[in-house]
């Protein structure tokens, strides 16, 4: 059981715009910074949005990310077929103290 | 720029202790959370703890029994170890370069560089 809820799966066409949320507490997403991972089929995660809605140098302004309240988003638009991934949010516990991640979120792109 | 791998034993037989040292290359050690995240099969992450550059550590209160790190910035290099493992451990192990900030009441938590990962499987 993650401590940070997100969808199973979602799914879109090519070109198409799709969302993917994560739901935390106030000890977590509301208080605290989100960041987002893409693993790609048999890949390590690579960072894909830090403090909320920054992109990593190379991160292509498709992927966006946001935050309000308890709840965190990423956003893709103009999808395309090699966006098929595994994506995770993530973020610091306050009180764990400790990092947490969602469960993951499987992207297919129709 | 900055690249990380792991190695270690692939086959750990339960009880026994679980070691992987991760080797950082192209850049410094100074001033970040050398973090540990694993993905058992199948699964989603999961958070198992960083080592400051300096020491400081802070570990998943679910693992913090079992967990021990160590770092050695002469040889670039960083290490777990997990004790009395059962199949429940067997996932692939991830290294990885993570920042850690508090600023204005917020923090920030993020991992930017990523190992490939190494498989480990519990098994007698």
């Amino acid at each position: 059981q993650s401590v940070l809820t997100q969808p199973p799966s979602v799914s879109a066409a090519p070109g198409q715009k799709v969302t993917i949320s994560c739901s935390g507490s106030n000890s977590n997403i509301e208080n605290n910074y989100v960041s987002w991972y893409q693993q790609l089929p048999g890949t390590a995660p690579k960072l894909l949005i830090y403090e909320n809605n920054k992109r990593p140098s190379g991160i292509p302004d498709r992927f966006s990310g946001s935050k309000s309240g308890t709840s965190a988003t990423l956003g893709i638009t103009g999808l395309q077929t090699g966006d098929e991934a595994d994506y995770y949010c993530g973020t610091w516990d306050s009180s764990l103290s400790a990092g947490v991640f969602g469960g993951g979120t499987k992207l297919t792109v129709l | 720029q900055v690249q990380l791998q792991e190695s270690g034993p692939g086959l750990v037989k339960p009880s026994e202790i679980l070691s992987l040292t991760c080797s950082v290359s192209g850049g410094s050690m100074s001033n970040y959370h050398w973090s540990w995240i694993r993905q058992p099969p199948g699964k989603g992450l999961e958070w198992i703890g960083y080592i400051y550059s300096s020491g400081g550590t802070n570990y998943n209160p679910s693992l913090k029994s079992r967990v021990t790190t160590s770092v050695d910035t002469s040889k670039n290099q960083f290490s777990l170890k997990l004790s009395s493992v059962t199949a429940a451990d067997t996932a692939v192990y991830y290294c990885a370069r993570g920042k850690l900030l508090w600023s204005s009441g917020y923090y920030y938590y993020y991992m930017d560089v990523w190992g490939k990962g190494t498989t480990v499987t519990v098994s007698s």
